[in-house]
């Protein structure tokens, strides 16, 4: 079974338009990260998140992690068509195990 | 310069065929890995290495063989390949295990 779900699979929206992202763990994480990946291309890195609670921003893009750091959200505030591509959150769950979501797929309508 | 390269970024093979795949990082990171992107774009850790030394082995192939001659290399090495194989294969590298990983642009292998 999967260690992370994300919701949704898939998003399309319209440019200037807010979208958020889950991701959800039933074990509690040590640590949360968020990758994109443009179509075709390799992961980037965004944010990491470790403590329960933890907001980070960059740009129009805030992640954030729950208090019991099961659940991270990512947002995306005023969607641009340069944010499309698949988001995926990574976990470690246990020292030197590391596990990613299925990803979600953002294509941003202009 | 880029940071994590793997080589080569397409691969079209026969069933059958042995073929590798490497992977530089130039990072001065302890830890490498590498990871299968299937069709629906899940990724799945298959090896981890941390100093040269293997840590992580998830349940792969026997085919499937990686090795690492130094700490800013680990090569994927698959004997007798199956088309079941096909799939995006992305190397990563952290600066210990468990820190963020940072990935290689990826190596589309085809199988025929």
């Amino acid at each position: 079974s999967q260690e992370l779900e994300q919701s949704p699979q898939s998003l399309i929206v319209q440019e200037g338009k807010n979208l958020t992202i889950n991701c959800t763990s039933s074990k509690t994480l040590y640590g949360l990260y968020w990758y994109k990946q443009k179509y075709g291309e390799g992961l980037i890195f965004l944010m990491m998140l470790q403590k329960g609670g933890e907001e980070k921003s960059h740009e129009k893009i805030t992640a954030k992690l729950d208090e019991k750091k099961q659940q991270s959200s990512l947002h995306i505030t005023a969607s641009q068509p340069s944010h499309a591509g698949i988001y995926l959150c990574g976990a470690d769950s246990n020292f030197n195990k590391f596990y990613f979501g299925s990803g979600t797929k953002l294509n941003v309508k202009p | 310069d880029t940071a994590v390269s793997q080589t080569p970024k397409y691969l079209v093979t026969q069933m059958g065929n042995d073929k590798s795949i490497k992977c530089e990082q130039n990072l001065g990171h302890d830890t490498m890995y590498w990871y299968k992107q299937d069709s629906k774009k899940f990724l799945k850790i298959m090896f981890s290495y941390n100093n040269k030394e293997l840590i992580i082995n998830e349940t792969v192939p026997n085919r499937f063989s990686p090795k690492s001659p130094d700490k800013a290399h680990l090569n994927l090495h698959i004997n007798s390949l199956e088309l079941g194989d096909s799939a995006v294969y992305f190397c990563a590298s952290s600066q210990v295990a468990g820190s963020e990983q940072y990935f290689g642009p990826g190596t589309r292998l085809t199988v025929t």
